[in-house]
């Protein structure tokens, strides 16, 4: 596509309850972030991928978090047994290998909010 | 690790005039890069501007400009001729040249409010 795709845009759930959010990515890049933005905050980076395999999944705040990219094209970021503090933007970004050092390309972002 | 600090929660200015936006850095990489993305209330974060660590000259994009100065670890942000549609949250963002992934950690952001 011509932009980061992520879906749902906004989405209200139930305390312990999963949720999957989606990201497509630009065509042709091969590098993949998910970062976590709470209220007023800035960008807390969780996982990274390259192609399929994650390199760095550093970020992740707690086991129920789980991430995966299938044909190195659109990832899915898994929130098991959701919590109150889980609720933040979940923005998704992507960049080519040539273009690593010029930034990412971001998508708007899924508002997850945990009542 | 590296940080990045933004000491201006908020800052406002009147329409056409000129805000500078402040960035400091912790790292001990003596190559990066240096990022200002602009978030507008559609939460997509735009990337503004962006400075190499090797080059001397400051960077500019039209009506953006940066201050680098590499010993002080300071990368401010200069908006000129400010405009309404550049009211949103502006962070500051460093990316290691040996970092595996690349990868951008940012500031805490300043909301610009641009006044009529």
């Amino acid at each position: 596509g011509a932009g980061v795709s992520q879906s749902p845009s906004n989405k209200v759930t139930e305390k312990g309850k999963d949720v999957e959010l989606r990201c497509d990515p630009i065509s042709g890049h091969t590098a993949l972030y998910w970062y976590r933005q709470s209220l007023g905050q800035g960008l807390e980076f969780l996982i990274y991928f390259q192609g399929n395999s994650a390199p760095d999944k550093s970020g992740l705040p707690s086991d129920r978090f789980s991430a995966e990219r299938t044909g190195g094209s659109v990832s899915t970021l898994t929130i098991q047994r959701t919590q109150q503090e889980d609720s933040a933007v979940y923005l998704c970004a992507s960049s080519s290998r040539d273009s690593l050092n010029y930034g990412y390309t971001f998508g708007s972002g899924t508002r997850l909010t945990v009542v | 690790a590296q940080t990045v600090t933004q000491s201006q929660p908020e800052m406002s200015v009147q329409e056409a005039e000129t805000v500078t936006l402040s960035c400091t850095y912790d790292t001990s990489e003596n190559n990066y890069y240096l990022f200002w993305y602009k978030q507008p209330p559609s939460r997509q974060m735009i990337l503004v501007i962006r400075q190499e660590a090797y080059k001397q000259q400051n960077a500019t994009e039209n009506r953006f400009s940066v201050n680098f100065q590499k010993a002080a670890k300071s990368f401010s942000l200069k908006i000129s001729d400010s405009q309404l549609g550049d009211t949103a949250m502006y962070f500051c963002a460093f990316m290691g040249a040996s970092a595996a992934g690349n990868k951008l950690t940012f500031g805490g952001g300043t909301r610009v409010l641009v006044k009529p």
